[in-house]
């Protein structure tokens, strides 16, 4: 099965400065890659996503990039603020008719310290 | 909208007890997801359900069982309850599958097996 590893587990960054994530996947087949976001003491909640056929997406100041030859995938996060502290995952699914399933990294954990 | 509702929010155990949690949606989505969270690894999927009346396993299906008697519910047994499946338990629900939609999630079940 896929194999998702993120990096780094705990990331502390200025305010204002900007934050990448970075996750490598195993199976060169997977082809979905988004990126979720939980704050504390609630789910995960999906803040972008980025499909194989794309190799950068931006949604303000966050923005995804993929290489699949290299087969990783990175969160940029710039103009960080307070707000931004959380813990983010990656995850990566396979294309499997009606049964795809996420597989998640292990979570980073970004502190934006004012 | 209520979104992923969780039942209940915090539970302890004793080994050797049962219990479920109830997980319901209210936008009527086909694929619902049982995961559990634990420190460093991530968010693991434990059961899922492609649709009313069915369910397949995850990654981590030992232990637990799954129904899905109504499209809106999906409910997560522990017959025998271990200390190993203390945990946040965390159910989400899309409306097609991984790699189409967004996955939301619920705010989580804390379970603590004494």
């Amino acid at each position: 099965g896929e194999n998702v590893e993120q990096h780094p587990s705990t990331l502390s960054v200025q305010e204002g400065d900007s934050a990448v994530i970075k996750c490598t996947y195993s199976d060169s087949a997977s082809n979905y890659f988004p990126w979720y976001k939980q704050e504390l003491g609630k789910g995960p909640q999906l803040i972008i996503d980025i499909r194989s056929n794309v190799g950068e997406k931006k949604d303000q100041r966050i923005a995804v990039t993929l290489n699949k030859t290299a087969k990783h995938f990175s969160l940029h996060i710039t103009e960080t603020q307070p707000e931004d502290s959380a813990v983010y995952f990656c995850a990566a699914s396979i294309p499997n008719f009606g049964n795809e399933k996420l597989t998640f990294g292990t979570g980073t954990r970004l502190t934006i310290i004012p | 909208n209520a979104g992923v509702t969780q039942t209940p929010k915090f539970r302890v155990l004793k080994t050797g007890q049962s219990m479920t949690l109830l997980c319901a949606q209210d936008m009527n989505h086909e694929y619902m997801y049982w995961y559990r969270q634990d420190p460093g690894m991530g968010l693991r999927l434990i059961h899922y359900s492609v649709g009313e009346g069915t369910t397949a396993k995850g990654e981590v299906p030992d232990g637990y069982n799954v129904s899905r008697l109504k499209k809106q519910n999906f409910l997560l047994g522990l017959e025998s309850a271990a200390p190993s499946q203390t945990s946040v338990y965390f159910c989400a629900s899309s409306f097609l599958g991984a790699e189409n939609t967004e996955a939301f999630f619920g705010q989580g079940t804390r379970l603590t097996v004494v």
